[in-house]
This record gives structure tokens, sequence and C-alpha cells, in this order.
């Protein structure tokens, strides 16, 4: 089945260690999404790939960082993650004339 | 920038009662989307409406779309308790962006 993977789905770190969380879609979407999920909260968008496009969302930290190598890959790295940055971070993807989103299960990010 | 408003937040229902939930734009929508998140998952997309005054039913779901297109509804009948979960509302904000409301989390007490 054509689907969003998120690796790993749990992730431990410390603060300041940076860490690397991957997506990847087998929906050969255009458009890939990074969001971050705190609890009781709507995810918020960091941002986003149109193909090879980078769009950063005003009020994403420089902390955040982002890479698609290609169509099917899209990486979220946080540099130096502080306590604040715990949350669970969604990719979703979505595709060209399409409006609805797809999610991947998540990663929950946990910061000691 | 453009908010979506969405209450309430906690609906705490009756198995068998029916409740509804709302979402207000600040600004006109071009369309509105409804996801459906479950205890530790990850949001699943529902429906999309995009013409002013939409009405769509999937079986006890019935979603609104305002004349305005500036507010949406969910309406569930006869919740049971596969309806747990957090609902959010999103309009679109522009070509890429969905702005989501805060979220109506549904308990169910049989």
């Amino acid at each position: 089945d054509a689907m969003v993977i998120q690796n790993p789905r749990y992730q431990v770190t410390q603060f300041g260690k940076p860490v690397t969380l991957s997506c990847s879609q087998t929906l050969n979407h255009n458009v890939m999404y990074w969001y971050q999920q705190k609890s009781s909260q709507a995810p918020k968008l960091l941002f986003h790939y149109y193909d090879k496009d980078f769009n950063n969302e005003a009020d994403t930290p420089d902390n955040f960082q982002s890479r698609r190598p290609n169509t099917s890959f899209c990486f979220l790295d946080i540099r130096s993650p502080g306590l604040g940055d715990a949350a669970m971070y969604l990719c979703a993807t979505r595709a060209h004339a399409r409006n609805e989103q797809f999610f991947g299960p998540g990663t929950r990010l946990t910061v000691l | 920038g453009q908010q979506v408003m969405q209450i309430p937040q906690y609906q705490h229902v009756q198995e068998g009662e029916d409740f509804t939930t709302y979402c207000n734009s600040s600004t006109t929508l071009s369309n509105i989307q409804w996801y459906k998140q479950r205890p530790g998952g990850h949001p699943v997309f529902l429906i999309q409406l995009v013409k002013s005054g939409e009405v769509k039913k999937q079986k006890r779901l019935t979603f609104q779309f305002g004349e305005a297109k500036k507010n949406s509804s969910l309406h569930i009948t006869a919740t049971q308790t596969t309806d747990v979960g957090t609902y959010f509302c999103a309009g679109k904000a522009n070509d890429y962006k969905l702005s989501f409301g805060a979220g109506t989390t549904v308990t169910v007490r049989a």
C-alpha cells in the first residue's frame, strides 16, 4: 500500500545533541511537509518542499533544517535540540492539484 | 495572518448522543478540510468542503461549509466509542498551507 513512513517512531536525544528524523513516501507526491505537534495542540507547520523548492515558515527557528534529496525522502534536522523541542514531529505529503494531506505516523522526540 | 478557531476544545459525550464541533475563520476560505486524530495516532483526512453552503455526509458524520465560506461544522449523530479522538478543521490559507484549528477532543462514556 502507498504510504508515508517515518523513522524512528520514538527518538530520545540529549540537550544540544543533533538529531535527524526521516520521512519517506511511496505516494510520489510533489509536496512534503514537516509539522511539530505538542500535546493537545494543533500541528504547527515548520516548512515544506514543493518538489525541490524549500519553503520555510517565518516563525520556524533556525535550529530546524530540512533536506529533500529526492522525491521519496525528506529529513528534519534539529541542530541543537532544546527541552522545548520535545514534541511529535509529523511528516505529510500532498499531490499537486489536490488539497488533502496524508500524514505519517509521526516521530515522538524526547529531549533529556 | 489567518486564524482558524475551533470550539469546543473538549467534548465529553454519552454514547448514543449527538454533538457538534464548530470552526470559524478570520478570513474567507477557498476550502476547508476535516481531519481525525485518534489517541496516539496521526491526523487522517476525513473530507473537504469547497462550495458555499456545501453539506456532505459520511455515515453518522455531517459536515457543513457556511454560506460566507468562513465557518464550518461537524455533527456526529449517535456517538460511538469509535468516534473517540481529536477532530481538526483546517482552512486552506493559500496554495500550500493549511491553518489548523486547535481541535475538539472527544471522549465517550458508555
